[in-house]
């Protein structure tokens, strides 16, 4: 079992939806980290979170570190949103990331 | 403006043929490391560094090499590289915030090598 497990692997939405992407993990960590990563294209980081819940624009982000859940979820979803959305924890003595395999959006207009 | 680059980003090349890929920070920052990204497996650290000098394996550090003379600097390089290499490659940097919670990290462009 992989130590950082997303849901779900592919979700297509229609413009305007709502959108939830989720993320467990069973290992301890320090922070929680969402990623953006377009086609070809490099990674962003969108959020750190070590508690509670972080809002950017139209993403929203929360931890639950009882749970070891987190979600991203994205507000009127847009077809610029389409992208790999990747979860990652970070821990233990060197703070190492361990990644989630991603979730692919596509959101068609 | 703050940035991790990479170069170069595409290389196609063959078995055996010694390549280096470069990495550099402007932002001061102290770990620096590799990733690869390959499809269904995510993204896994190669290598990485705490500080100048001071370099240790990630999790699949097999034909890879690293060094880290200066601050700003983190080559990677396939001494010879196998077909089993061929992937998308992500140089990495990060500080550590203040309150010890977490670090912000900062990820390059990113390489796709082929190796045939």
């Amino acid at each position: 079992k992989n130590e950082v497990e997303q849901s779900p692997q592919n979700l297509t939405a229609q413009e305007g939806e709502f959108i939830t992407i989720n993320c467990s993990y069973s290992v301890g960590i320090s922070a929680l980290h969402w990623l953006q990563q377009h086609p070809g294209g490099g990674i962003v980081s969108l959020f750190m979170l070590s508690s509670g819940k972080k809002k950017h624009g139209r993403l929203i982000a929360t931890i639950n570190i009882q749970e070891k859940h987190s979600s991203l979820h994205i507000t009127a979803s847009h077809p610029r949103d389409s992208a790999v959305y990747i979860c990652a924890v970070g821990g233990g003595a060197t703070n190492k990331l361990i990644f989630g395999t991603g979730t692919l959006l596509a959101v068609q207009p | 403006e703050a940035q991790v680059t990479q170069n170069p980003r595409y290389l196609i090349t063959v078995t055996g043929k010694k390549l280096t890929v470069t990495c550099s920070q402007n932002m001061n920052h102290e770990y620096m490391s590799w990733y690869r990204q390959d499809p269904g497996l995510g993204l896994r650290q190669i290598y990485y560094s705490m500080n100048v000098e001071v370099t240790d394996k990630g999790d699949v550090p097999e034909g890879y090499k690293v060094s880290r003379k200066e601050k700003r600097n983190f080559p990677l390089i396939l001494e010879s590289p196998s077909p089993n290499q061929t992937s998308l490659y992500f140089c990495a940097s990060r500080r550590r915030f203040t309150n010890g919670k977490g670090y912000e990290q900062y990820f390059g462009p990113g390489t796709r090598l082929t190796v045939t």
